[in-house]
C-alpha cells in the first residue's frame, strides 16, 4: 500500500500571501489530521477531517482552514501568511481499529 | 488537562549501549499510547503502539515499550543502540477517536 503523500514538499511564500497544501491519505483511510511542527512549539494539532467533516480542531486562528474531498484527500489553506507560519506541516491518515495515525513526509513552508 | 511529558530533551548514548526514553501521560480516559520516530526533515514513523493487553509491546527496529498504568508511563527501550537510531522520538496519546497529544520530543544522539 502506498503511504501518505503530501504536496508540495517545499514552499516559499511571502507575508500576506496565501498557501494551499495537499494530502493524500493511505487508500481506505477516511480520517486525515493536520499538524504544525516548529522548533519552539513542537507538534501542534491543527484539525482532523473524517468523511468530509471537520471532527476536531486545535487552537489556531481562522486563517488556518481545511477541507476534505469525497476521495478522502485533504487540503489545508493558510491565508494572510505571517512569518511565524514558517513550519513543517504534517498530515496523518488513519483508519481501521483504534485509528493509528500514519504520517506523510510533510510540507516545509518558509514565509519571508 | 491531558498532557504528555517527555522529560529528557536530549539524550546521548554510545553505540551498543542500552537506551530508555521516558514518557509520562495525564489522560482521563483509557489511553492508547504510541511512540514515533522522526529523522531530520522527515515525517513521523510509527515505532510501536499500545492499545490493551500485554503491557510490554514490541515494535520495529528492535524497540520495545512498557505500559505502567500505576506510574502513568510508557517508556521506550532498546537493548543496543545503533548509530542509525539517532533521531527525535515522540510519545503520543489518544483515546482512539480524538486528536493525538504529542510530547515535546527527545532528541537522541549516538556516539560512535
Amino acid at each position: 500500500k502506498a503511504g501518505v503523500t503530501q504536496t508540495p514538499r517545499y514552499l516559499i511564500k511571502t507575508r500576506g500571501q496565501q498557501v494551499t497544501l495537499s494530502c493524500s491519505p493511505i487508500s481506505g483511510h477516511r480520517s486525515v489530521s493536520w499538524y504544525q511542527q516548529t522548533p519552539g512549539q513542537g507538534l501542534q494539532f491543527l484539525f482532523e477531517y473524517f468523511s468530509e467533516t471537520q471532527r476536531n480542531k486545535g487552537n489556531f486562528p481562522g486563517r488556518f482552514s481545511g477541507r476534505q474531498f469525497s476521495n478522502s484527500r485533504s487540503e489545508m489553506n493558510v491565508s494572510t501568511l505571517e512569518l511565524g507560519d514558517s513550519a513543517l506541516y504534517l498530515c496523518a491518515s488513519s483508519g481501521g481499529p483504534q485509528e493509528t495515525q500514519y504520517f506523510g513526509p510533510g510540507t516545509r513552508l518558509l514565509v519571508l | 488537562a491531558q498532557s504528555v511529558t517527555q522529560p529528557d530533551i536530549h539524550i546521548t548514548v554510545s553505540e551498543g549501549a542500552s537506551l530508555e526514553l521516558r514518557c509520562n501521560y495525564s489522560y482521563g480516559a483509557t489511553p492508547y499510547l504510541f511512540w514515533y520516530v522522526q529523522s531530520p526533515g522527515q515525517g513521523l514513523q510509527l515505532l510501536l503502539k499500545y492499545f490493551s493487553g500485554d503491557t510490554l509491546v514490541q515494535g520495529i527496529k528492535g524497540f520495545e515499550a512498557e505500559f505502567k498504568r500505576s506510574q502513568s508511563s510508557f517508556n521506550l527501550r532498546k537493548p543496543s543502540v545503533h548509530w542509525s537510531d539517532a533521531a527525535e522520538y515522540f510519545c503520543a496519546v489518544t483515546s482512539g477517536t480524538y486528536k493525538y497529544i504529542f510530547g515535546t520530543g527527545t532528541r537522541l544522539k549516538v556516539l560512535a
